[in-house]
């Protein structure tokens, strides 16, 4: 399998600008994450998916960030209009639907994303 | 979930065990420490996870404690492939929320 994919890997943008970032989740896994990483905050959830529903977006920084998953094969999380400070990486993950092992999340290569 | 200390930073020398330790003194009853590890640039990986009995995979080895408020993960034979931030998280499974809180990690550092 090839993994989580996402595009592009690294994004360069000027302020208020919208940027969308993409992911393609393992063939056959169920849930779909996004987090964000930076310096200041670490590793955090944005939102994730079961079965292409939001589930939990709770951690969605604010109304410019909106997530999307219109099939079982890919998702989008759109900023707009972009910021400075969302300047980070963001990771996409996917799990399967069973419990136990089958909980492990398997993340992407991640898109670097510089809001100038 | 239940609060996870590490140290923020550890050394080992290449060839020699890496042990990694982890608190998690409030940790409840039907909480399991999984451990992630993220290399440089890289997105986090999984490694191994636990409840009460000590697990051992092809990566690693993952030791509870008893009363199971700390636990340590080892790299038995350390690479310098394994330089990476390891993360240790208290996560609910089976319980349908999947929600992995990242915590700031140690940095292992692996020396020739």
């Amino acid at each position: 399998d090839a993994g989580v994919i996402q595009s592009p890997r690294h994004e360069v943008t000027e302020m208020g600008q919208e940027v969308t970032l993409r992911c393609k989740p393992i063939s056959g896994h169920d849930y779909l994450f996004w987090y964000r990483q930076t310096m200041m905050r670490g590793l955090e959830l944005l939102i994730y998916f079961n079965n292409n529903v939001p589930i939990d977006d709770s951690g969605m920084p604010e109304d410019r960030f909106s997530a999307k998953m219109p099939n079982a094969s890919f998702s989008t999380l759109k900023i707009q209009p972009s910021e400075p400070r969302d300047s980070a990486v963001y990771f996409c993950a996917s799990s399967r639907s069973g419990r136990g092992y089958q909980e492990t999340q398997y993340f992407g290569p991640g898109t670097r994303l510089l809001v100038l | 979930d239940a609060k996870t200390t590490q140290p923020p930073s550890m050394d080992c020398a290449e060839g020699r065990a890496a042990n990694l330790p982890c608190n998690h003194s409030t940790i409840s009853g039907n909480e399991y420490v999984y451990w992630y590890r993220q290399i440089h640039s890289q997105g986090p990986q999984y490694i191994i996870h636990g409840l009460k009995n000590n697990e051992t995979n092809e990566m690693a080895s993952l030791i509870i404690t008893e009363d199971r408020k700390s636990s340590t993960l080892i790299l038995p034979h350390a690479t310098l492939r394994d330089t990476a931030v390891y993360y240790c998280i208290a996560y609910f499974q089976d319980t349908g929320r999947r929600a992995l809180t990242f915590g700031s990690g140690t940095r292992l550092q692996v020396q020739p």
